[in-house]
């Protein structure tokens, strides 16, 4: 039972680059979401799915794509990769408040 | 704007002992309050909820208290034991109110560290 699998684990991107993180549930949930975690912030929500096909902006999207073809993937993209995205990003799923969190990635922009 | 404050970035209490995290809301609106508890390297995972329709929630060692007139909510973990070193994240949203989504609004957390 893998849960939540966010992929890469580690990244280091430069400047201008661009990378998708992935994220797949096994549990047949239909929200998901994409948070990322930064020192002295907590966590903040960039965007946010209520089902396939469909997403929305959460609190601080700027800089974020996202798409959900499948039900069970979540991508973000960074198209042009800044330092202030240097951040742990978390992807959870759910079918109500008791989210199911990834292990996070830990993205580097320099 | 911060809604959902925790303004105790660590915490550090004796094994036996009572662990009370603290956690404030500015948002009217929210009426469902949650906890989350975070280790290193690993995403956080929901320990216990609480709805604005009552004051008190228990799961084991584990109670939320809410104070709706106060907008505080405070966690209270007893007995205290050297596995609950974590950090401790408070979350909010608008259950009753209707579009939430099920979308949180989440503290800063508070680093919690229970000496043996």
């Amino acid at each position: 039972n893998a849960g939540v699998t966010q992929t890469p684990k580690f990244r280091v991107l430069k400047t201008g680059q661009s990378m998708t993180l992935l994220c797949a549930q096994d549990m047949n949930h239909e929200y998901m979401y994409w948070y990322r975690q930064d020192p002295g912030m907590g966590l903040r929500l960039i965007h946010y799915s209520v089902g396939e096909g469909t997403t929305a902006k959460g609190e601080v999207p700027d800089g974020y794509n996202v798409s959900r073809l499948k039900k069970q993937n979540f991508l973000l993209g960074l198209e042009s990769a800044a330092p202030s995205q240097t951040s742990v990003y978390f992807c959870a799923s759910s079918v109500a408040y008791g989210y199911t969190f990834g292990s996070g990635t830990r993205l580097t922009v320099v | 704007d911060q809604q959902v404050k925790q303004n105790s970035p660590s915490l550090s209490v004796q094994e036996g002992r009572i662990s009370i995290l603290n956690c404030d809301y500015t948002n009217s609106m929210f009426d469902y309050f949650l906890w989350y508890k975070k280790y290193p390297a690993e995403g956080p995972t929901f320990l216990i909820s609480i709805s604005s329709i009552k004051d008190k929630n228990e799961d084991g060692r584990f109670t939320v208290f809410l104070n709706k007139s106060a907008k505080h909510l405070s966690l209270h973990i007893v007995p205290s034991q050297p596995g609950d070193s974590a950090v401790y994240f408070c979350a909010a949203s608008r259950l009753y109110s209707g579009g939430s989504n099920y979308k949180l609004t989440f503290g800063k957390g508070t680093l919690l560290t229970v000496n043996p």
